[in-house]
């Protein structure tokens, strides 16, 4: 199995600019999440799925898009990129278990974008 | 706001000497306590967990313990080695996930 999968795995967009982060898992997970970093504030939840069709916001939503057509893939839509978006983006799936739905995360390598 | 605060944010070691990370968290609805070691240029990985109904839990050289009445948890690593130079999360929550900024553990040989 490769796992999660994540591409591009670095980016430069200008101001205004849109683009797609891609995600893939091969678990067969159903929960899948997105995730950004910035330096010294931990993981911030952007966007996640609990399954094909479904998403919810997480902690930080604005500025982004998610869709979940498929179990396996879940990607992030920037529309209108800003300097404020400058991270590095992680996707993360887990197949929950019977106490908790966030167990055991499984990350990607992450995608590192700057907004110039 | 839920919260979960980690500290040191950096923390330099010996080999073969103890580590210890601590966090704690506001939301006492909290059960599940997760920590993460991220290597440089990779995305986290999870290393070890504790439940709310645990108090302690041990994988080697690594263990968490948990205080659920002070609302705090800690990361021990004994007999460190220069592989466990990483960045380490703790993370807490019930539903959603709520993690630490980090800790820099450096183990120098």
């Amino acid at each position: 199995n490769a796992g999660v999968t994540q591409t591009p795995k670095f980016r430069i967009l200008k101001i205004g600019q849109s683009m797609t982060l891609q995600c893939a898992q091969d678990m067969n997970h159903n929960y899948m999440y997105w995730y950004r970093q910035d330096p010294g504030m931990g993981l911030k939840l952007i966007y996640y799925s609990v399954g094909a069709g479904i998403t919810d916001k997480g902690e930080v939503p604005n500025g982004y898009n998610v869709s979940r057509s498929t179990t396996e893939d879940f990607p992030l839509r920037l529309e209108l990129a800003a300097p404020s978006q400058t991270s590095v983006y992680f996707c993360a799936s887990s197949s929950p278990g019977l106490e908790a739905a966030n167990e055991k995360l499984f990350f990607g390598s992450g995608t590192q974008l700057s907004v110039l | 706001g839920e919260n979960v605060e980690q500290h040191p944010s950096t923390l330099s070691v010996q080999e073969g000497d103890s580590a210890v990370i601590k966090c704690t968290y506001s939301d006492s609805a909290s059960n599940y306590f997760p920590w993460y070691k991220q290597e440089l240029g990779k995305g986290p990985q999870l290393i070890i967990d504790i439940r709310s109904n645990v108090g302690e839990k041990k994988d080697q050289r690594i263990a968490v313990t948990l205080n659920k009445t002070a609302k705090h948890f800690s990361l021990h690593i004994t007999e460190t080695q220069p592989e466990d130079s990483a960045v380490y999360f703790c993370a807490g929550g019930y539903n959603k996930l709520i993690f630490g900024a980090g800790t820099r553990l450096a183990v120098h040989p």
